[in-house]
């Protein structure tokens, strides 16, 4: 079945260390996404990517890097940068701009 | 800057009860209008999408309406069942944006 498979399901993170999300597609979309979700608040955009080898900024973007070298894969490292790192993270796609959204199950970040 | 609001945040209702979900933008040069579920500690699914060109979508008990002018869309449900109760979001797409804005979400609770 084509999907967005996140991993892992929950991750802890120590102060001052980087950790990395993982965010890979079988859907052949080109446009990949990763937001941020508080408690009780909608999604905030963290970086996105339209295309291998190319991604831009959302809102949120310090703290965070990404990169894009395979259409398949967009991984997320949240860097000791961060200070305030613990939050939902979902990863979406989708074939080009003016599609709808899939989105993956998402990862659930704590601070230990 | 595209902003979207949903009203109300919460909505409690008795089950068999059709009702209706407020999403507004501010920004009415939008490429299409996306509504989507979240269970709790879930990602989201997929509701309804529809496209600037149209005014409304339907899929089973749902129909999304999209009104540019007065910047509103609306997602009614018929007929609830406590299976409904989850938070649901809307998501806008402005022109030449790449990306769009999520809405914090309205949390629905059906009542057996």
């Amino acid at each position: 079945d084509g999907g967005i498979t996140q991993s892992p399901k929950y991750l802890f993170r120590k102060e001052g260390q980087n950790v990395t999300l993982s965010c890979e597609q079988n859907l052949n979309h080109d446009a990949m996404y990763w937001y941020r979700q508080d408690p009780g608040q909608g999604l905030r955009l963290i970086y996105y990517s339209q295309i291998v080898n190319d991604f831009q900024k959302g809102d949120i973007a310090e703290g965070y890097s990404v990169s894009r070298e395979k259409k398949e894969s967009f991984p997320l490292t949240v860097t000791s940068a961060q200070k305030n790192p613990t939050a939902f993270y979902l990863c979406a796609s989708r074939p080009t701009f003016d599609y709808g959204y899939t989105f993956g199950s998402g990862t659930r970040l704590t601070v230990v | 800057k595209q902003e979207v609001t949903q009203i109300p945040a919460a909505l409690s209702v008795p089950e068999g009860e059709n009702l209706v979900l407020n999403c507004s933008f501010t920004d009415s040069a939008i490429y299409n209008l996306q509504w989507f579920r979240q269970d709790p500690g879930k990602g989201l699914t997929s509701l309804l999408l529809i496209q600037s060109s149209q005014r409304e979508q339907t899929s089973g008990r749902l129909n999304a309406s999209l009104d540019k002018s007065s910047g509103r869309s609306t997602l009614y449900i018929a007929a609830s069942q406590p299976g409904d109760s989850a938070t649901y979001l809307c998501a806008v797409e402005v022109v030449n944006a790449g990306k769009s804005t999520f809405g914090d979400g309205t949390t629905l609770t059906v009542k057996p």
